[in-house]
């Protein structure tokens, strides 16, 4: 499968503990997009990669959320001192860097749920 | 006023029928357009992109209009496999960062 993966699918973890996930994007994408997702509502945006440089981060993010892609493949999300606020379905999404070609190619997500 | 809107219906509609669905943005700016299909506890998948002309993919429909900020999406003779949140996806000239809004239900029933 040559496809975006994430791991976990799912984590559970008690309040304010640290989880980190990780995203495997599509080999030859230099875009990779962390989004979070919430019941009846679309995917919001957190940030985004062009290889290995972090060029946009969500001014709605809070600091204890921290992403790294530190060789331009695979990307990191860790949520730190987690808050029950912080259950959600957390999407990484890739896309390749082509004049005029804007399609987002999403993970399963990691569902977390902060107990 | 939110960034993208949509109504999140759900929008019930027997088989065949034809059913039409509206996305308006704030962005004036906003430069290119898509709607993504997700099924339930899936990932969003692309369906199409919306062209200036509109555009049209066998049983859909997509149109833009500019004038008034707004893009359409038209499915005909809907089938159960229809039965999708259908998102709206708006992203401004000179980014690469995407607004999508909250989605459309639709149940398509036999």
């Amino acid at each position: 499968d040559t496809g975006v993966s994430q791991n976990p699918r799912h984590k559970i973890t008690k309040r304010g503990q640290n989880v980190t996930f990780r995203c495997d994007p599509i080999s030859e994408h230099n875009r990779l997009y962390w989004y979070r997702q919430t019941l009846g509502q679309g995917p919001e945006f957190l940030t985004y990669f062009q290889n290995e440089a972090q060029l946009e981060k969500s001014r709605l993010l809070s600091d204890r959320f921290s992403a790294e892609r530190p060789k331009g493949s695979f990307s990191t999300l860790e949520i730190q001192r987690t808050e029950q606020g912080d259950s959600a379905m957390y999407l990484c999404a890739s896309s390749p860097d082509r004049a005029g070609s804007n399609e987002q190619f999403f993970g399963p997500g990691t569902r977390l749920t902060v107990l | 006023r939110k960034e993208v809107e949509q109504d999140p219906g759900p929008f019930n509609v027997p088989e065949g029928a034809t059913v039409a669905f509206n996305c308006t943005y704030s962005n004036s700016a906003s430069q290119s357009f898509f709607w993504y299909r997700q099924d339930c506890r899936k990932e969003p998948k692309l369906l199409m992109s919306v062209y200036s002309s509109g555009n049209e993919d066998g049983r859909f429909t997509a149109q833009l209009n500019r004038a008034s900020q707004y893009i359409s999406l038209l499915i005909r003779d809907s089938k159960l496999s229809d039965s999708a949140t259908y998102l709206c996806v708006v992203i401004p000239e000179r980014s690469y960062i995407p607004t999508f809004g909250r989605g459309t239900s639709l149940i398509v029933h036999p």
